[in-house]
């Protein structure tokens, strides 16, 4: 039990469709982050929350869009998305992004993607 | 650019020992982690080095030298349930965490 919990486990879509990943934790963080993990390449940080605020994005596309509504929740928005996306899209937690890069990071198990 | 290097994959036999070295060329040093991440399962937290030398935590030993921007993690007594990828990841200088394409052990019987 890692505290950090994602939905769905595995999604397919197609380019068209919008959809929503979610990712809760229960370790009374204070930033979260977006991964997305392809096989043989290491992880890619997505976006940064830390205190709700948006600290960081890393050049991603526009057709992933992120929420944080709470310290507790985030939100993946997905919408036209290429077949290059299929990934897996891990969240993870730690207490503060300030030091966050030399604290633990806890991640969630993941949201297999599969765009058609 | 900013790099880390670890081999994509290795093998072992269960009961032995085995070695995934870590180097790293980064804009500065603020801390070395290592995770493992079973299939289909969550990266999680094994150690993390800021000084050199060898951490060690039960089977799992982390090394660490500086000077050299190199790193291994050290797996004793293996088992079958220590099959599964390990990452090595580096804090540089901004405090940004600059990720390994992470090594798959497989362990044999």
């Amino acid at each position: 039990e890692t505290g950090v919990t994602q939905t769905p486990r595995h999604l397919v879509m197609g380019m068209t469709n919008k959809k929503s990943l979610k990712c809760e934790q229960h370790l009374g963080h204070n930033a979260m982050y977006w991964y997305k993990q392809s096989a043989k390449k290491p992880l890619e940080l997505m976006f940064v929350y830390n205190f709700k605020e948006q600290t960081e994005n890393n050049s991603v596309p526009s057709r992933f869009s992120p929420e944080c509504p709470n310290s507790s929740h985030l939100f993946l928005h997905l919408h036209t998305l290429q077949p290059e996306d299929s990934a897996l899209y891990l969240c993870a937690s730690s207490q503060d992004h300030v030091r966050g890069a030399q604290e633990t990071q806890y991640f969630g198990p993941g949201t297999r993607l599969l765009v058609l | 650019g900013q790099n880390i290097d670890q081999p994509t994959e290795m093998t072992a036999t269960e009961g032995a020992i085995v070695q995934i070295n870590c180097t790293y060329q980064t804009s500065g040093f603020n801390g070395l982690f290592w995770y493992q991440q079973h299939a289909g399962e969550a990266p999680t937290f094994l150690s993390y080095n800021v000084l050199d030398g060898l951490e060690e935590k039960g089977r799992f030993s982390s090394f660490l030298s500086r000077s050299k921007g190199y790193s291994y993690l050290l797996l004793k007594e293996l088992q079958m349930k220590d099959s599964a990828s390990y990452l090595c990841a580096v804090t540089d200088s901004n405090y940004q965490l600059i990720w390994g394409a992470g090594t798959k052990l497989i362990i044999k019987p």
